[in-house]
């Protein structure tokens, strides 16, 4: 079936330290990919998005590009800050509308000042 | 962008007790919205799909009796935990679908404590 295998967390980087949380799918279809924040106590938020191969989402300064050769989708930014703190999630959903989503099982971060 | 209400934000219920949350997409029409459920730590795993005037769809496990979900409308779902135990407590998430399909919002969530 559909799944999302994100690294496990937490982790920890000092402020304006290089962040990346990887995310591998599988690649039954086409699938749309998605990064989810939540923040402490909230719910979830859209943080960037791409809908095909070779597509790169974009948002706050965080990338991830839908790599088709190697399944993957993995979240970067150059320079985390302390308010980057939150649980990331990777998701996947199948192109066709009303697709179910599958998420990962989520990565924490913790920028330290 | 789409706005997900979710009402309310937090509840805390005796045991035996039943509770009712409310899903509104505040700006657009949801013919789908989704419940999930999210345990401490852990990621979101789908309870169930609700479609506007037909019965929900229910993830495997996840019983339709004590999770009743009614999606009277175009832009509101009710997800109703019938007496409740103290495993039932979690924090429940909605999210809803526009018309294209393409993206789901998600609400704030609703944390519900059992005693």
């Amino acid at each position: 079936g559909n799944s999302v295998t994100q690294m496990e967390g937490p982790v920890t980087l000092s402020e304006e330290a290089f962040l990346t949380i990887n995310c591998t799918y599988t690649a039954t279809g086409y699938p749309s990919l998605f990064w989810y924040v939540q923040y402490p106590g909230e719910g979830l938020q859209l943080l960037l998005k791409a809908t095909k191969a070779d597509d790169k989402g974009s948002n706050k300064g965080f990338e991830a590009t839908y790599r088709k050769e190697t399944t993957s989708f993995h979240l970067e930014k150059g320079s985390v800050q302390v308010s980057d703190s939150a649980v990331y999630f990777c998701a996947r959903m199948n192109s066709g509308g009303y697709q179910k989503v599958t998420f990962g099982i989520g990565t924490k971060l913790q920028v330290i000042p | 962008g789409a706005v997900v209400s979710q009402h309310p934000s937090r509840v805390i219920c005796k045991s035996g007790t039943s509770v009712k949350i409310e899903c509104r997409s505040l700006d657009f029409q949801a013919t789908t919205m989704f419940w999930y459920r999210q345990f401490p730590k852990q990621s979101l795993m789908l309870m169930a799909t609700s479609n506007e005037g037909s019965k929900a769809t229910y993830e495997q496990g996840v019983e339709k009796d004590k999770f009743l979900i009614n999606h009277a409308s175009l832009t509101l779902s009710t997800l109703t935990v019938t007496s409740a135990h103290p495993e039932d407590s979690s924090f429940y998430i909605c999210s809803a679908i526009t018309s294209l399909g393409n993206e789901q919002f998600f609400g704030p969530g609703t944390r519900l404590t059992v005693l």
